[in-house]
């Protein structure tokens, strides 16, 4: 069983540029969420996608952006990076039919200068 | 406004010593989960409780729910250098069978000296 795979897992880049983050979800797991966690905080919740479509949204401005593919792999996209936007971004996937079990990537630690 | 808050926030400890970490909210939870994260790796789940006043055992480690699914604590009897790391409580709302909505707690970083 193939667990949950991030990439790139670090990266830096500078105030305004574009970022896409990539995930590969686990064998047999049909939704993926996104989480940003800031140095010393808890993940917050970015969104969800499910069958390709985004399924519940956090509170995150649209610059912040995302893609399912038909094999259920995601992209995260943030356009017009800020310095804030410096964390590790998360990405989970879950069975839809199966609540409370979220396995997580290891993140793309991202860095805005 | 954090809606779980843990704490404490920081522990240090040495080994063999017990300790209990609480995470506490004015809302209701249908779940809450548990995780344990190392640096650089994403947290890893050790339990779910959906009932109030649910415990569960995990080795060393016990859990339980508030009976008004508001509130969580989490116990480690013994505590060993291998249980350092950032613990997280993680509550979710609603009743959609979609798991992904979590709501996480800011983290309990705990060091267990040998």
């Amino acid at each position: 069983e193939t667990g949950v795979t991030q990439s790139p897992t670090h990266l830096i880049k500078t105030r305004g540029q574009q970022v896409t983050l990539r995930c590969s979800s686990q064998s047999g797991h049909n939704t993926v969420s996104w989480y940003q966690q800031a140095l010393g905080q808890g993940p917050q919740f970015i969104f969800q996608y499910y069958r390709e479509e985004e399924n519940g949204r956090g509170n995150f401005p649209p610059r912040f952006s995302g893609l399912q593919f038909p094999n259920y792999s995601s992209e995260l996209n943030v356009n017009a990076l800020e310095l804030d936007d410096s964390a590790l971004y998360l990405c989970a996937s879950s069975q839809a039919v199966k609540t409370g079990e979220l396995f997580f990537g290891e993140g793309s630690r991202l860095t805005v200068l | 406004t954090q809606l779980l808050e843990q704490s404490p926030q920081f522990l240090s400890i040495q080994e063999g010593e017990n300790l209990t970490v609480y995470c506490n909210s004015s809302s209701v939870f249908s779940s809450l989960q548990w995780y344990r994260q190392e640096p650089g790796e994403g947290p890893v789940l050790l339990v779910t409780v959906v009932t109030g006043g649910e415990v569960k055992k995990l080795k060393r480690l016990t859990f339980q729910f508030g009976d008004a699914r508001k509130d969580s604590s989490l116990h480690i009897t013994a505590a060993q250098p291998g249980d350092t790391g950032l613990y997280l409580c993680a509550g979710e709302k609603g009743g959609s069978s979609n798991t992904g909505k979590l709501i996480f707690g800011q983290g309990t970083t705990l060091q267990v000296k040998p």
